[in-house]
């Protein structure tokens, strides 16, 4: 069964704080993503790995960061968070074809 | 510029009504992929169809029908006899170029009992 994890379904930072969400897949999938949900606007592309070490920024990369040093584990970086960053954070994997996006749970950051 | 509309934010429907939500697209590529996900109350986002460009015919599984319409650039979605189970918040997303996916911003089901 195929699997995507992500660090924590909740977390509570404080402003100013540095924050790792992990993601981990066990498909062997080169992409990678990591998303941002909001009320209102839908899913949001925050930047996405084709391959290890390799990225691209997506729609909405500012303030964040991203690593790759496995193919499994792609991690998003908040380098100091903040209150505007409070959202629900998506990872997601997918096989270059038929294209189909696996989904992590899903992490509620809240940046207080 | 707006890739994927989804017009409709909330409906509210009775159980055993049917529904349709509407996905329309934007892309000048002639080979793209559209696609339907759930996200049940849990949160976590389930995969339902895929399309591509090439394949215009509709698609039927279970209470589910999916219409095409390169014409209209809109690819809908009809549950029919709506359950409980139905209510989640459903995305549309389209795929062209690259590996970048476009959502559009999820119509909220909620299927009274």
């Amino acid at each position: 069964d195929v699997k995507v994890t992500q660090s924590s379904r909740y977390l509570v930072k404080r402003t100013g704080e540095k924050v790792f969400l992990e993601c981990v897949q066990d498909m062997d999938h080169e992409n990678m993503f990591w998303y941002r949900q909001d009320p209102g606007l839908g899913l949001r592309l925050i930047y996405f790995s084709y391959d290890v070490k390799m990225k691209e920024k997506g729609d909405i990369p500012e303030g964040y960061s991203v690593s790759r040093e496995k193919k499994e584990r792609f991690s998003l970086i908040l380098e100091s968070a903040s209150t505007n960053q409070t959202s629900m954070y998506l990872c997601a994997s997918i096989r270059d074809s038929p294209y189909e996006q696996y989904f992590g749970p899903g992490t509620r950051l809240t940046v207080t | 510029a707006q890739k994927v509309t989804q017009a409709q934010t909330e409906i509210s429907v009775v159980e055993k009504e049917d529904v349709t939500l509407d996905c329309v697209y934007e892309t000048r590529d002639t080979t793209y992929y559209l696609f339907w996900y759930k996200q049940p109350p849990s949160g976590e986002l389930v995969f339902l169809i895929r399309r591509n460009s090439f394949d215009e015919q509709n698609e039927i599984s279970g209470r589910y029908s999916w219409n095409f319409q390169k014409s209209t650039s809109s690819f809908n979605f009809t549950i029919t006899a709506s359950q409980v189970v139905d209510s989640a918040v459903y995305f549309c997303a389209l795929k062209y170029t690259g590996n970048q996916f476009y959502f559009g911003t999820g119509t909220s089901l909620t299927v009274i009992p």
